[in-house]
């Protein structure tokens, strides 16, 4: 099993739809965890870090769920600027940081 | 802007060299970490410095080396360059040491292509 793992893309939504992106991962010693957003070609920029108690930014939303090793985040109203792969970021056991292979989100006109 | 710069932006190598990445860390970060992200893929954990150590490494082989100078910037060496190698190369810039791993900060990136 892989240490983080995400839904497949990509998502196709027209403007204004809300999407949601799941993520589970597999070390339940893991402590932190964040959402980057990686556009075509450029470093991931971190959009957000996840707390167990939930988290808002505007029209970004994360949630994290300890007990069932999930962590998702919803976007409303979405933007065609919103276009871009979305990673989950989990701290591994060995390593620093865990990426999942990431989710494509076009949003379109 | 995050503030950690890299070079080269490309680099073009053939089978068998040795390449340098160069990476300088935000200001007042003392952490710098290294990803390998290959194409359709998230990027993989290379290995971290901390004040100078190596604090931590992915799996990858020896021939991936690297090194934190005083003033906290980085290099990334990779000897017998293999075609595998041809990926993005981050550097990603944090406060701490990353066994809490703390908010990091990436680069722009070296895009290396092994010929």
């Amino acid at each position: 099993r892989k240490e983080v793992e995400q839904d497949p893309g990509p998502f196709n939504v027209p403007e204004g739809a809300t999407v949601a992106f799941n993520c589970t991962y597999s070390n339940s010693a893991s402590q932190s965890f964040f959402w980057y957003r990686q556009d075509c070609r450029k470093e991931p920029k971190l959009l957000m870090s996840v707390y167990s108690s939930g988290n808002e930014d505007g029209r970004f939303t994360a949630q994290l769920n300890r007990a069932s090793q999930y962590i998702s985040l919803l976007i409303r109203d979405s933007k065609l600027s919103d276009s871009a792969t979305y990673l989950c970021v989990v701290n591994g056991g060995n390593t620093p940081l865990v990426f999942g292979k990431g989710t494509r989100l076009s949003v379109i006109a | 802007e995050t503030g950690v710069t890299q070079s080269p932006t490309h680099l073009i190598k053939t089978r068998g060299q040795q390449v340098t990445l160069r990476c300088s860390s935000q200001s007042g970060h003392n952490t710098v970490s290294w990803y390998q992200q290959a194409l359709g893929q998230g990027p993989q954990f290379i290995f971290q410095y901390y004040r100078e150590e190596e604090n931590g490494r992915g799996n990858f082989p020896p021939r991936f080396s690297g090194l934190q100078f005083p003033n906290y910037s980085s290099e990334l060496n990779v000897n017998a360059l293999e075609l595998d190698d041809s990926a993005l190369y981050l550097c990603a810039s944090s406060l701490g040491t990353g066994v809490l791993p703390y908010e990091q900060y990436f680069g722009p990136g070296t895009r290396l292509t092994v010929t």
